[in-house]
């Protein structure tokens, strides 16, 4: 298997500019999450899946952050509009039911916001 | 989630064992303890985890105390491949399967 891919690998924006971010889990998992990683915060948990439907939202930053899963092989991070502060790198993880808490985690995209 | 305590950072030569603590003395019966690295600019790779017993994989080992108030992961040869972030973690089951919260972890240095 390839693992979790996750596209663009690079985004460099513009305040106020639209940015999606994409992932593609492991075939056969059955969570998907999103996180998030600054050198001020660390590693944090966004939001979550199972089964195509979001569990937890709770570490999205604001209503400018939307998630979505349309299906088992496909999810987009949206940041509309998106600011400087939002400068991160983003990764992906998925995991199967099994397994608990032994995610599997994509390469990432970094995310610069000017 | 119980919380954890790791040191900063550590340095361990090639070759030799690297023995990363963690402490965990909030931890709960249903509680597992999940170890995690993350190399520079990469995604975070599971290691290994464990309930009670202690636990080897083709990685590493990992020793969880009689009273799971702590445990140690043990990487038995360092290379210098194994230079990353280290990361201990405490996570149930229920309504936060899966969920992981990481903290600032140990920054392993392995040099030759």
């Amino acid at each position: 298997d390839a693992g979790v891919i996750q596209s663009p690998r690079h985004e460099v924006t513009e305040m106020g500019q639209e940015v999606t971010l994409r992932c593609k889990p492991i075939s056969g998992h059955d969570y998907l999450f999103w996180y998030r990683q600054t050198m001020m915060r660390g590693l944090e948990l966004l939001i979550y899946f199972n089964n195509n439907v979001p569990i937890d939202d709770s570490g999205m930053p604001e209503d400018r952050f939307s998630a979505k899963m349309p299906n088992a092989s496909f999810s987009t991070l949206k940041i509309q509009p998106s600011e400087p502060r939002d400068s991160a790198v983003y990764f992906c993880a998925s995991s199967l039911t099994a397994s608990g808490g032994e995610q599997y985690f994509g390469p990432g995209t970094r995310l610069t916001v000017t | 989630d119980a919380k954890t305590t790791q040191p900063t950072s550590m340095d361990c030569a090639e070759g030799r064992a690297a023995n990363l603590p963690c402490n965990h003395s909030t931890i709960s019966g249903n509680e597992y303890v999940y170890w995690y690295r993350q190399i520079h600019s990469q995604g975070p790779q599971y290691i290994i985890h464990g309930l009670k017993n202690n636990e080897t994989n083709e990685m590493a080992s990992l020793i969880i105390t009689e009273d799971r108030k702590s445990s140690t992961l043990i990487l038995p040869h360092a290379t210098l491949r194994d230079t990353a972030v280290y990361y201990c973690i405490v996570s149930s089951g229920g309504t936060s399967y899966g969920k992981l919260t990481f903290g600032q972890g140990t920054i392993l240095t392995v040099h030759p």
